[in-house]
């Protein structure tokens, strides 16, 4: 699976859109790209996937570069629960069997500020 | 309920001693994953299941760490003689289909004293 880079921390203030990039330069022709949060004590949760189009679903927007070698998770309008750390992983995904583990880097903690 | 439950939440055990965590996957995922996550780091994937078959362990399963899944439904994760690095969040995650979008539990934090 390709490598991605994000930045270690960012902030961002209650209600407003929360921007979180994610480098993946090095990222294949048939590598999706995944992002996942983990809030404080919890497990990883899901958030939304992509491949080449930008994709929304009702928590997140997934913004993907046309080379596809960036992108850009979008939270509309950050609450207080948004607070948590966020992972951007690119992977293959095969549709039975194989590559079922997701590598994880050390993501982006977001703290959104009242 | 219907999510991932891991058993217990909280373990600390003196070094030396064995120790076994328990998940629960939700009803009718076929896969289940056991990861390990450190303080500060992201989770680091151990071992994944399909039915009661085993089908990857990483090399960061040493020969004193142990998952099984015997029926295909619950899996149990031992550690025997535990090390003070074996203290971590163990965290469980199932799926039916790949593990892209695999629900993760709440973890088992161990800690070795």
């Amino acid at each position: 699976d390709a490598k991605t880079t994000q930045p270690p921390s960012m902030d961002c203030a209650e209600g407003r859109a929360a921007n979180l990039p994610c480098n993946h330069s090095t990222i294949s022709g048939n590598e999706y790209v995944y992002w996942y949060r983990q809030i404080h004590s919890q497990g990883p949760q899901y958030i939304i996937h992509g491949l080449k189009n930008n994709e929304t679903n009702e928590m997140a927007s997934l913004i993907i570069t046309e080379d596809r070698k960036s992108s850009t998770l979008i939270l509309p309008h950050a609450t207080l629960r948004d607070t948590a750390v966020y992972y951007c992983i690119v992977r293959v995904v095969v549709a039975n069997f194989g590559n079922e583990k997701l590598t994880f880097g050390t993501g982006t903690r977001l703290t959104i500020i009242p | 309920d219907t999510g991932v439950s891991q058993d217990p939440r909280h373990k600390i055990t003196k070094r030396g001693q064995n120790v076994t965590f328990r998940c629960d996957p939700i009803s009718e995922h076929n896969r289940l994953y056991w990861y390990r996550q450190t303080l500060g780091q992201g989770p680091e994937f151990l071992t994944y299941f399909q039915n009661e078959a085993q089908l990857e362990k990483s090399r960061l399963l040493s020969d004193r760490f142990s998952a099984e899944r015997p029926k295909g439904s619950f899996s149990t994760l031992e550690i025997q003689r535990t090390e003070q690095g074996d203290s971590a969040m163990y965290l469980c995650a199932s799926s039916l289909g790949t593990a892209s979008e695999a629900f993760f539990g709440q973890g088992t934090r161990l800690t070795v004293v």
